[in-house]
């Protein structure tokens, strides 16, 4: 089990650019969350799906989109890159969207927006 | 909605000695909170959690103790290692699907 995995690691953006943050899960999991970390402010969520299909917003939504291309893959596009988007961005899962079900973290994808 | 506020930002202990980290919430309605450990590089791990009927919880030498009507969670870690250094985050959750988390407390055991 890999658990939850996310591509790239680390990416260099220049201000106005695309891309999209992959994550995947293998847990069979329904439920899944993208977050970005800042320093000092800990993590915040930006989107999440809370089965396949549904995807609603987090704390800071604005600036992204995401897709839940099935129940294993949850997809972060950043249509228009700008230097506030520069973070760590985490993609989590849990078996459903119920309080206190456990949240299993990726690794992360470090972006810097030039 | 919920604000979770965790001191202090850094924490230096001797190896042996225990660490106490401290979280307070404003939502009376959060009724479970969860400690992550995030090491250099990796993603947040959980590595205890506990709901609002419980006061305390033990696993080995980590302990997280609940305090409702005072709004405030710690977490405790006896007899502390060098692999206990990393970063550590308190959240709580008011609803469903929403984790609300502490801004961290960086931990370091020197020897």
């Amino acid at each position: 089990n890999a658990g939850v995995t996310q591509t790239p690691k680390f990416q260099v953006l220049k201000t106005g650019q695309s891309m999209t943050l992959q994550c995947a899960q293998d847990m069979n999991h329904n439920s899944m969350y993208w977050y970005r970390q800042d320093p000092g402010m800990g993590l915040r969520l930006i989107y999440y799906s809370a089965s396949e299909g549904t995807t609603d917003k987090g704390e800071v939504p604005n600036g992204y989109n995401v897709s839940r291309l099935n129940k294993r893959e949850f997809s972060l596009r950043l249509e228009s890159a700008a230097p506030s988007q520069t973070s760590v961005y985490f993609c989590a899962s849990s078996e459903r969207a119920r309080r206190g079900d456990t949240q299993y973290f990726g690794p992360g994808t470090r972006l810097t927006v030039l | 909605g919920e604000n979770v506020e965790q001191h202090p930002s850094t924490l230096s202990v001797q190896e042996g000695d225990s660490a106490v980290i401290k979280c307070t919430y404003s939502d009376s309605a959060s009724n479970y909170f969860p400690w992550y450990k995030q090491e250099l590089g990796k993603g947040p791990q959980l590595i205890i959690d506990i709901r609002s009927n419980v006061g305390e919880k033990k696993d080995q030498r980590i302990a997280v103790t609940l305090n409702k009507t005072a709004k405030h969670f710690s977490l405790h870690i006896t007899e502390t290692q060098p692999e206990d250094s990393a970063v550590y985050f308190c959240a709580a959750s008011s609803t469903a699907s929403k984790l609300t988390f502490g801004t961290g407390t960086r931990l370091q055991v020197t020897l």
